[in-house]
């Protein structure tokens, strides 16, 4: 099993629509969590953290799920520029030095 | 301000050439990473600097050595690449080194071609 997995989409959807972005994780040890967004040929970006509780942040929303160790990523109401490769990445904790695991990545296309 | 900043922005080299990549952010942070990106797929991690010292090496091939000269700066220093080693090499930095991960903030990355 993949560390990080995501929807390999792409999602193709009109603006103003509502989309969901899931991702699962294997190591049950994980403590943080992140959605990142990259532009075609861009830097990944931080879009934000994920904590346990829930968190929003304008139209987005992510929860996180722990013992289904399960992470989602809510769009609401989708804009032209939410077009984007959307990173699931789980922290990973080993000996004196973290990292972060990446998904692949899920595309979104929003259309007019 | 959570801003990393890359030179150059492109790069092309041929197999024999010797070239550096640069990376550098002034957000005071304590670890600064590279990473790799093939098209179409995720930022696959290379080298981890904490507190200016390597702590992780993904096994690279010894034609990419880092260097971390001061806490704000990080180099990539490349010789007798491969066509294979054309990517985009991003340089990272998060708040703090060690076991805890906390959130890594990208620069803008290097496309490296090598001919």
């Amino acid at each position: 099993r993949k560390e990080v997995e995501q929807d390999p989409g792409p999602f193709n959807v009109p603006e103003g629509a509502t989309v969901a972005f899931n991702c699962t994780y294997s190591n049950s040890a994980s403590q943080s969590f992140f959605w990142y967004r990259q532009d075609c040929r861009k830097e990944p970006k931080l879009l934000m953290s994920v904590y346990s509780s829930g968190n929003e942040d304008g139209r987005f929303t992510a929860q996180l799920n722990r013992a289904s160790q399960y992470i989602s990523l809510l769009i609401r109401d989708s804009k032209l520029s939410d077009s984007a490769t959307y990173l699931c990445v789980v922290a990973h904790y080993g000996g004196s030095q973290g990292n972060l695991i990446f998904g692949k990545g899920t595309k979104l296309s929003v259309k007019p | 301000d959570t801003e990393v900043t890359q030179t150059p922005k492109h790069l092309v080299m041929g197999m024999t050439n010797k070239k550096s990549l640069k990376c550098e952010q002034h957000m005071g942070h304590r670890a600064m990473y590279w990473y790799k990106q093939k098209a179409k797929k995720p930022p696959e991690l290379m080298f981890v600097y904490s507190y200016e010292k390597l702590s992780i090496n993904e096994s690279v091939p010894s034609r990419f050595s880092p260097e971390c000269p001061n806490s704000s700066l990080l180099n990539l220093h490349l010789h007798a690449l491969q066509p294979e080693d054309s990517a985009l090499y991003l340089c990272a930095s998060s708040p703090f080194g060690g076991p805890t991960v906390y959130e890594q903030y990208f620069g803008p990355g290097t496309r490296l071609t090598v001919t």
